[in-house]
């Protein structure tokens, strides 16, 4: 099926690590991105990749990383530097000008 | 960058229209106006988008104005189902070649019996 795969549903994370979120997808899309979703808030843009080997900072990308070395993939690295990481993390892809397709989301939880 | 404003919440009659508010009067000429909605705790989920014209699918209607400073969703016979935050968006274009999605603050639509 195509789709857009983000993994794993749920993550917990022990403070001082770092975590990647992976998020796959085989709809040959060229535009990738992340989004953060905190309880009862809309979504917020991390970072965003247009083309392989390239992307740009969002509104809170403050403690995150991304790399685009793929087309078909985006993982975001959630690094100890982000102080709140508790969230609902979704990624999401489309073509240049034309409706984003969402993942189900990682929920991930600091312990 | 474009923003959007929606009102917080609506309710609905179930089997009635549910016309849904977005206000983005910064627009730019070559700025689309999509719209998604989410669902508790799922991904969002593409509705319509539209530049000028009114647009029309299966799921909705996309009215814009003459001067694109507002738009209104359209869901013409309202079910349960369509319980769930609305999000207007102005797509945006960013530095070089990309572009991103910034989203609104949504609308929470209640469908009731």
């Amino acid at each position: 099926d195509g789709g857009i795969t983000q993994s794993p549903k749920y993550l917990f994370r022990k403070e001082g690590q770092n975590v990647t979120l992976s998020c796959e997808q085989n709809l040959n899309h060229d535009a990738m991105y992340w989004y953060r979703q905190d309880p009862g808030q809309g979504l917020r843009l991390i970072y965003y990749s247009q083309i392989v080997n390239d992307f740009q900072k969002g509104d809170i990308a403050e403690g995150y990383s991304v790399s685009r070395e793929k087309k078909e993939s985006f993982p975001l690295t959630v690094t100890s530097a982000q102080k709140n990481p508790t969230a609902f993390y979704l990624c999401a892809s489309s073509r240049s000008n034309t409706e984003a397709f969402f993942g189900q989301g990682t929920r991930l939880t600091v312990v | 960058d474009a923003k959007t404003t929606q009102p917080t919440s609506m309710d609905c009659a179930e089997g009635r229209a549910a016309n849904l508010p977005c206000n983005h009067s910064t627009i730019s000429g070559n700025e689309y106006v999509y719209w998604y909605r989410q669902i508790h705790s799922q991904g969002p989920q593409y509705i319509i988008h539209g530049l000028k014209n009114n647009e029309t699918n299966e799921m909705a209607s996309l009215i814009i104005t003459e001067d694109r400073k507002s738009s209104t969703l359209i869901l013409p016979h309202a079910t349960l189902r369509d319980t769930a935050v609305y999000y207007c968006i102005v797509r945006v274009y960013g530095t070089g070649t990309a572009s991103k999605l910034t989203f609104g603050t949504g609308t929470r639509l209640q469908v009731t019996l």
